[in-house]
């Protein structure tokens, strides 16, 4: 049963530029969460995709948008790249319908902004 | 809104001594607690979950969380730790969204 996975592993970009990263949620499951996580912080939550839809969002600029497949996997775009944006990105899903329901995580992307 | 506050941003201690890993919250709502460890250049690993019934929460690798509602805390323990528990912990709450503390680092000194 595989488990979530994110590509690419690692990104380097310069500032200015558009960066997409991609998502492949958990066997079973239709909800995918992403997460900023800047050095030495905890995750931020940027948004979550249900149904092809963003159903809830964080506090992040629309430079940050996504999008959701029908075969439930996701993408995290970012406009007009900052040297802020450099963190490691974390896609999360989950089964929806249950508020209780566990979030399982990847193993990340590494975004750097130059 | 919610808020998570992990009182301490490192804990070193000695493998087989206890662990505690303080975990305050802070909601108008009911939550559902979590906490979570990252090891290394990983993602996170779920450790234990509280979402209803007792209030001693057992999850993987020896560890254990007491939900505390009139404190609004969520500590995280072990009685025995290892090396290999050397890794970066998360406190969590969720009500809409998930709301994850600062973390904490637990380095493990033989």
């Amino acid at each position: 049963d595989a488990g979530v996975t994110q590509s690419p592993t690692h990104l380097i970009k310069t500032r200015g530029q558009q960066v997409t990263l991609r998502c492949s949620p958990k066997s079973g499951h239709d909800t995918v969460s992403w997460y900023q996580q800047a050095l030495g912080q905890g995750p931020q939550f940027i948004f979550q995709y249900y149904e092809e839809e963003e159903r809830q969002r964080g506090n992040f600029p629309d430079r940050f948008s996504g999008h959701q497949f029908p075969n439930y996997s996701s993408e995290l775009n970012v406009n007009a790249l900052l040297l802020g944006d450099s963190a490691l990105y974390l896609c999360a899903s989950s089964l929806e319908g249950l508020a209780s329901d566990t979030q399982y995580f990847g193993p990340g992307t590494r975004l750097t902004v130059l | 809104a919610q808020s998570v506050t992990q009182l301490d941003s490192q804990v070193p201690v000695f493998e087989e001594a206890p662990v505690e890993l303080r975990c305050n919250y802070s909601s108008s709502v009911s939550v559902y607690l979590f906490w979570y460890v990252q090891y290394p250049n990983q993602g996170l690993q779920l450790l234990l979950k509280y979402l209803s019934g007792s209030t001693l929460v057992k999850g993987i690798n020896g560890f254990e969380a007491e939900f505390n509602k009139s404190q609004t805390s969520f500590h995280l323990r072990k009685p025995s730790v290892h090396i290999s528990d050397t890794a970066e912990y998360f406190c969590a709450v969720k009500a809409q969204k998930l709301v994850f503390g600062q973390g904490t680092r637990l380095t493990i000194n033989p």
